[in-house]
C-alpha cells in the first residue's frame, strides 16, 4: 500500500536534546512537507522541499532542521533551539502538479513531549 | 493577508442530522478550497477538493463555495457516529506551497 510512514509514533525528550522525526512516502511525490499542529490552532508550515536536495523555511522554521537526500525521505530535526517544542507534528506529501492547489496526504503523526 | 476562520466547536448533533461545517476567510485571492477530516490522534485526510466557486458533491459530502461572500461550507447528510471528527478547511491561491492556509479546525460530534 502506497502511503507516508512518520516514525515514531510517540517520542519524550529532555530539554536541551535534538531530536530527529523520520517521514517516508512511497507515493512518488516530488514535494514533500512537514507541519506542526497545537491545541487550538491551525497547522503551521515548518520546512518545504519541492524537490530532492532542496528546501525552503516555511512560517515557523526557527529551532528546525530538515534534509532531503532521497525523494522517499524528509527526515526533521528538532533542536534544542526551539523553546517550545511540545507537539503533534504531521509529515505530508503533494502529488505531481498539485503542490500549487494544497492536495496533501498525511502520515499519521508524531507526538513530541518534552519533559 | 493569511487568515481563516473556524468555529473550533464543539458542534454536537444527533445521528441522521444535517451537518453544516463553515469557514470564512480575507484573503480574495484564494481559488483552491479543501476539506479534511482528521480522526483524534490521527493525520488528516482530504475529503473535498473545489477550485473557485460553485459545488461539489460526493456521497453525502457536499462542499460550497460562495468566493463573493468569501464563505465555504461543508454539508454531511445522514451524519454517522462514525463522522465523529475534527474538520479542518485549507486553502491557496494557488502559488506555491507556503501558500496553504488552514483553519483550525472544528470538532464534529455525531450521538448514537
Amino acid at each position: 500500500d502506497g502511503g507516508i510512514t512518520q516514525s515514531p509514533k510517540y517520542l519524550f525528550r529532555k530539554e536541551g536534546q535534538n531530536v530527529t522525526l523520520s517521514c517516508e512516502q512511497n507515493l512518488n511525490h516530488d514535494a514533500m512537507y512537514w507541519y506542526r499542529q497545537d491545541p487550538g490552532q491551525g497547522l503551521r508550515l515548518i520546512y518545504y522541499s519541492q524537490i530532492v536536495n532542496d528546501f525552503q523555511k516555511g512560517d515557523i522554521a526557527e529551532g528546525y532542521s530538515v534534509s532531503r537526500e532521497k525523494k522517499e525521505s524528509f527526515p526533521l530535526t528538532v533542536t534544542s533551539a526551539q523553546k517550545n517544542p511540545t507537539a503533534f507534528y504531521l509529515c505530508a506529501s503533494s502529488p505531481p502538479g498539485r503542490a500549487d492547489t494544497g492536495e496533501l496526504f498525511f502520515g499519521e503523526g508524531s507526538r513530541l513531549t518534552v519533559l | 493577508q493569511k487568515e481563516v476562520e473556524q468555529d473550533p466547536g464543539p458542534l454536537s448533533v444527533p445521528e441522521g442530522a444535517i451537518v453544516s461545517l463553515n469557514c470564512t476567510y480575507s484573503n480574495s485571492a484564494f481559488q483552491y478550497f479543501m476539506w479534511y477530516r482528521q480522526y483524534s490522534r490521527k493525520g488528516p485526510e482530504l475529503l473535498m477538493y473545489t477550485y473557485s466557486s460553485g459545488n461539489k458533491e460526493d456521497g453525502r459530502f457536499t462542499a460550497q463555495v460562495d468566493k463573493s461572500s468569501k464563505y465555504i461550507s461543508l454539508f454531511i447528510r445522514d451524519s454517522q457516529p462514525s463522522d465523529s471528527a475534527t474538520y479542518l478547511c485549507a486553502m491557496n491561491w494557488g502559488g506555491g506551497a507556503d501558500g496553504l492556509t488552514f483553519g483550525k479546525g472544528t470538532h464534529l460530534i455525531i450521538q448514537p
